[in-house]
């Protein structure tokens, strides 16, 4: 079945710096990857929808200059948390859907991201 | 505000006895529900998922039951096991290619052996 990978799996970092997180599609070319933030016991909140070779197009209340995202490639997107602050700590998961169309959505594994 | 409501938030199940998730939906142009499980520290995995168009869908021990017109959707786990204990999500789209997800709030299944 279709893969994602995302990487790292987890990461801590200090504030105010900046950190990466990629998500690649092994197995198909994904069109439109998402990117979502994901709290303790909660559900999934969208934060970006990443079209390859455009800008991403970002949810409301979600700060684009502080979550950068870029989707070079059909099977890559990055999510940079650039100045990160203990309240940027959360899981992040990405997912993305072939661009055949007519496939479901699949997820990476996620990423924990702890600011000290 | 929610666009799919689901309900229980937790769920206790003994071993074997069936668990039943709910999940309600306003938008009738949603046209593509899927159910995720989620193990700690994982990325949701597709379960299963259904269209509108059959009311029931069974893949193994899993059952979608889907009632149009009461705009509700529910997930069945017969002889539920140990190792669905995870937690669950419905999902609504407009369409497979539908760009957005909306997800459900989530229900947390413990199976008690």
């Amino acid at each position: 079945g279709a893969v994602v990978s995302q990487h790292p799996s987890r990461v801590i970092c200090k504030s105010g710096t900046s950190v990466k997180i990629e998500c690649r599609s092994l197995d198909f070319q994904a069109t439109t990857m998402f990117w979502y933030r994901q709290f303790p016991k909660q559900s999934l909140m969208l934060m970006a929808t990443s079209n390859e070779g455009s800008k991403a197009t970002y949810e409301q209340g979600v700060e684009k200059d502080k979550f950068l995202i870029n989707h070079a490639s059909l099977t890559l997107s990055t999510l940079t948390v650039t100045s990160a602050h203990p309240e940027d700590s959360s899981f992040y998961i990405c997912s993305a859907r072939s661009r055949t169309g007519g496939a479901p959505l699949h997820f990476g594994n996620g990423t924990r991201l702890t600011v000290t | 505000q929610q666009q799919v409501k689901q309900s229980p938030q937790s769920l206790i199940v003994q071993k074997g006895g069936i668990s039943i998730i709910n999940c309600a939906y306003e938008n009738t142009a949603f046209d593509y529900f899927p159910w995720y499980q989620q193990f700690p520290g994982k990325g949701p995995a597709l379960l299963i998922a259904i269209r509108p168009d059959v009311s029931e869908k069974k893949e193994g021990r899993f059952t979608i039951s889907f009632n149009k017109s009461a705009k509700q959707f529910s997930l069945h786990i017969m002889d539920s096991q140990p190792g669905d204990s995870a937690t669950y999500f419905c999902a609504a789209s407009m369409g497979m290619t539908g760009n957005q997800f909306y997800f459900g709030t989530g229900t947390s299944l413990t199976v008690i052996p």
